[in-house]
């Protein structure tokens, strides 16, 4: 059983298109992240939230953190083929073993020039 | 230098095989995890340490076994590797912060793992 279900699995888009990424739960999270990988590499963290209802903008991308903390959606601006990549979100449940990352499948992000 | 390193990078080995993927780190993290990444399943957690005595099994800990050997070094063995445990495998790190429950992991480079 998968925690953190994320949308979509695979995402093409052209150059300068708008694009949404979510991840849901059916739990309530401390605080949810959001990572990016590229080919060859680990993840690296963008952000973290931890207040329901928060957004916090990076740039062209946009998170935020639902009000009942269940959720949380990355918006990107503007795709340019640097954003290519892919993108975990990844929760901390409360009452779980702290410390420990429930991760997302993550979206596959291709942005064609 | 990297902050998380693991050895090796790519490794080819057979069925039957013990296999130690190693993983060091100079963060001066406490924390230390084990992943293993399929395409299409995400990061799925193996093992997680939260100190040299901690040692605790993650959602897919089967045919895996960990070793703390220090706060800087956790390493992963493959007792008897198999074709299905083929996979990129990560180690992370975390400073995981009592207020906020926040709790940034900081992954190395992955070793990719063939078993044939």
């Amino acid at each position: 059983t998968q925690l953190l279900e994320q949308s979509p699995q695979f995402l093409s888009i052209q150059e300068g298109e708008n694009l949404t990424v979510y991840c849901n739960s059916s739990s309530v999270f401390s605080s949810l992240q959001w990572y990016r990988q590229e080919p060859g590499e680990g993840p690296v963290l963008l952000v973290t939230v931890v207040t329901g209802g928060e957004v916090k903008k990076l740039k062209r991308l946009t998170f935020q953190f639902g009000d009942a903390r269940k959720d949380s959606s990355l918006h990107i601006t503007a795709a340019q083929p640097g954003d290519t990549g892919l993108y975990l979100c990844a929760g901390g449940v409360r009452g779980s073993t702290l410390g420990r990352l429930y991760f997302g499948r993550g979206t596959q992000l291709t942005v064609w020039p | 230098d990297a902050d998380v390193t693991q050895t090796p990078r790519n490794r080819i080995t057979k069925t039957g095989k013990r296999i130690m993927l190693e993983c060091s780190q100079t963060k001066g993290h406490d924390r230390m995890y084990w992943y293993r990444q399929d395409p299409g399943l995400g990061l799925r957690l193996i093992y997680y340490s939260f100190d040299v005595k901690d040692i605790n099994k993650g959602e897919i800990s089967d045919g895996y076994s960990v070793s703390r050997q220090a706060q800087a070094k956790f390493s992963l063995s493959l007792e008897s590797a198999i074709p299905n445990q083929t996979a990129l495998y990560f180690c992370a790190t975390s400073d995981y912060m009592t207020s906020g429950s926040r709790n940034t992991q900081y992954f190395g480079p992955g070793t990719r793992l063939t078993v044939l």
